[in-house]
């Protein structure tokens, strides 16, 4: 169990509609990632949160969006989903310093119909 | 640009040695993580590297050589149970640049 929490573990919805992931970081940790993994694809970095602040963002689309919480957890929100949208979304945490290695959630599997 | 490569597949032998290779190109470093993932499952943290040279750690060992861009993750007494994608990853300033991985097979 790597203590990061993501919710829920399955969704399946509809193109053009919007959904919501969540993460609960492992406790102490600052920094929280999401990433996007397609079906026998490596890990596509789409944004970072520090303590509640966007410090990098990567290859991620405008339809998309997250942000974390003062209680550290982060949402992330997808809206109007397309079929090449359906992945696993990892939710991963830190401590924050350079040396101190991502911890990820078991992941969210969306599945656009 | 920044990029990682490593190779997609690779196949050895119960109780055999294998050795994953990656080359990186990144935009600032600090460090370099390697991380194994069962297939539908949560990448887990292997190792960590941040200066020249080997880091042991049971039988896993992970190298790194900055200035040819190189790191290698050895497995040794290979098991069934490390048939997974092992991925590479450079930390730049606050990104993680993750390669493909590598997906290996390990036979009876």
């Amino acid at each position: 169990d790597s203590g990061v929490t993501q919710t829920p573990k399955h969704l399946i919805t509809a193109t053009g509609q919007r959904v919501t992931l969540r993460c609960s970081p492992r406790s102490g940790d600052l920094s929280v990632y999401w990433y996007q993994q397609s079906l026998d694809q490596g890990l596509q970095f789409l944004i970072q949160y520090y303590n509640g602040e966007e410090r990098a963002k990567g290859n991620i689309l405008e339809r998309f969006s997250a942000q974390q919480f003062p209680d550290l957890h982060s949402e992330l929100n997808l809206s109007s989903l397309e079929l090449g949208d359906s992945a696993l979304y990892f939710c991963a945490s830190s401590g924050g310093e350079v040396d101190q290695p991502q911890h990820f959630g078991d992941g969210t599997r969306l599945s656009i119909l | 640009g920044q990029n990682i490569d490593q190779p997609t597949e690779m196949t050895a032998t119960e109780g055999a040695i294998v050795q994953i290779n990656c080359t990186y190109q990144t935009s600032g470093f600090n460090g370099l993580f390697w991380y194994q993932q069962h297939a539908g499952e949560a990448p887990t943290f292997l190792s960590y590297n941040v200066l020249d040279g080997l880091e042991e750690k049971g039988r896993f060992s992970s190298f790194l050589s900055r200035s040819k861009g190189y790191s290698y993750l050895l497995l040794k007494e290979l098991q069934m149970k490390d048939s997974a994608s092992y991925l590479c990853a450079v930390r730049g300033t606050y990104k993680y640049i993750f390669g493909t991985g590598t997906r290996l097979k390990v036979l009876a």
